[in-house]
C-alpha cells in the first residue's frame, strides 16, 4: 500500500488567483494521478504525471489551466490557475502500487477548494 | 474504452440489514474491477478489487463482491450493515491495469437506525 498526504487540506480562494496543491507519497512510485471531484459528482481524471516527462492530460483539461510538476518519485504538485467558481472541487492525487498484473490505485485525502 | 454504471444514486437500508450495491461495466477483455468507499470529508479507501481467479472477492470491513462475466456485473454486498457504513461507494473499472481507471457515478448509502 501507500500513504499519501496532500497540502492544503482545504482552501478558500478568490477568483483569478492560483493555488498549488502538493502531494507526497511515502514510497517511490512511477505513476501519479490527479483527479477532480466536483460537488456531488464522481471522480474525473485530470492528468497522469510521470517523473522525468511531461504530464499527460485527459480530454477537457489543459496544461495552461492545470500545470503539473513531478520533480521526483515521491512528490507532485497540481496548480489550479486563474480560478473561477467552477473550479470549486475536491482535488485528489493517487498512485499505483504493485506489479503490473496486481497493481492497485491508492488515493490521498483530497484538497477541498472553494473559489469565491 | 471501458465504462461503468452504478444505477442506484441513493440507497437507504436499516442497520443490521443486508446490502447489495449494483455495478455494471463495459469492457472488451477481462476487466480490473474495484470498489472504493468515500466517507464524508474523507479520501477514497479501497474496499476490494478483482483481477482474475475466484469470482467472489472478499474485502475489508466485511464487504464482498462477485464478478459475473455473463452479466457484466460486479455487485458489492454486505450481510449486515452498520451505521458507520454510511458513505459514498464508487465502482471502478481499469483497462487491464489499475493505472487508468474509470469511476462510476457513485451510490450514496444511508443507514436507517
Amino acid at each position: 500500500s501507500a500513504v499519501i498526504s496532500q497540502k492544503p487540506s482545504r482552501d478558500i480562494c478568490q477568483r483569478g488567483t492560483s493555488l498549488t496543491i502538493q502531494c507526497q507519497v511515502d514510497s517511490q512510485v512511477t505513476m501519479m494521478f490527479w483527479y477532480r471531484q466536483q460537488p456531488g459528482q464522481s471522480l474525473t481524471l485530470i492528468a497522469t504525471a510521470n517523473q522525468g516527462s511531461e504530464a499527460t492530460y485527459e480530454s477537457g483539461f489543459v496544461i495552461d489551466k492545470f500545470p503539473i510538476s513531478r520533480p521526483n518519485l515521491t512528490f507532485s504538485t497540481l496548480t489550479v490557475s486563474n480560478m473561477s467558481p467552477e473550479d470549486s472541487s475536491i482535488y485528489l492525487c493517487s498512485v499505483t502500487v504493485g506489479g503490473s498484473r496486481t497493481d492497485t490505485q491508492y488515493f490521498g485525502p483530497g484538497t477541498r477548494l472553494t473559489v469565491l | 474504452a471501458q465504462s461503468v454504471t452504478q444505477p442506484d444514486i441513493h440507497i437507504t437500508v436499516s442497520e443490521g440489514a443486508s446490502l447489495e450495491l449494483r455495478c455494471n461495466y463495459s469492457y472488451g477483455a477481462t476487466p480490473y474491477l474495484f470498489w472504493y468507499v468515500q466517507s464524508p470529508g474523507q479520501g477514497l479507501q479501497l474496499l476490494l478489487k478483482y483481477f482474475s481467479g475466484d469470482t467472489l472477492v472478499q474485502g475489508i470491513k466485511g464487504f464482498e463482491a462477485e464478478f459475473k462475466r455473463s452479466q457484466s456485473s460486479f455487485n458489492l454486498r454486505k450481510p449486515s450493515v452498520h451505521w458507520s457504513d454510511a458513505a459514498e461507494y464508487f465502482c471502478a473499472v481499469g483497462d487491464g491495469s489499475a493505472s487508468k481507471i474509470i469511476f462510476g457515478s457513485g451510490t450514496r448509502l444511508s443507514i436507517r437506525p
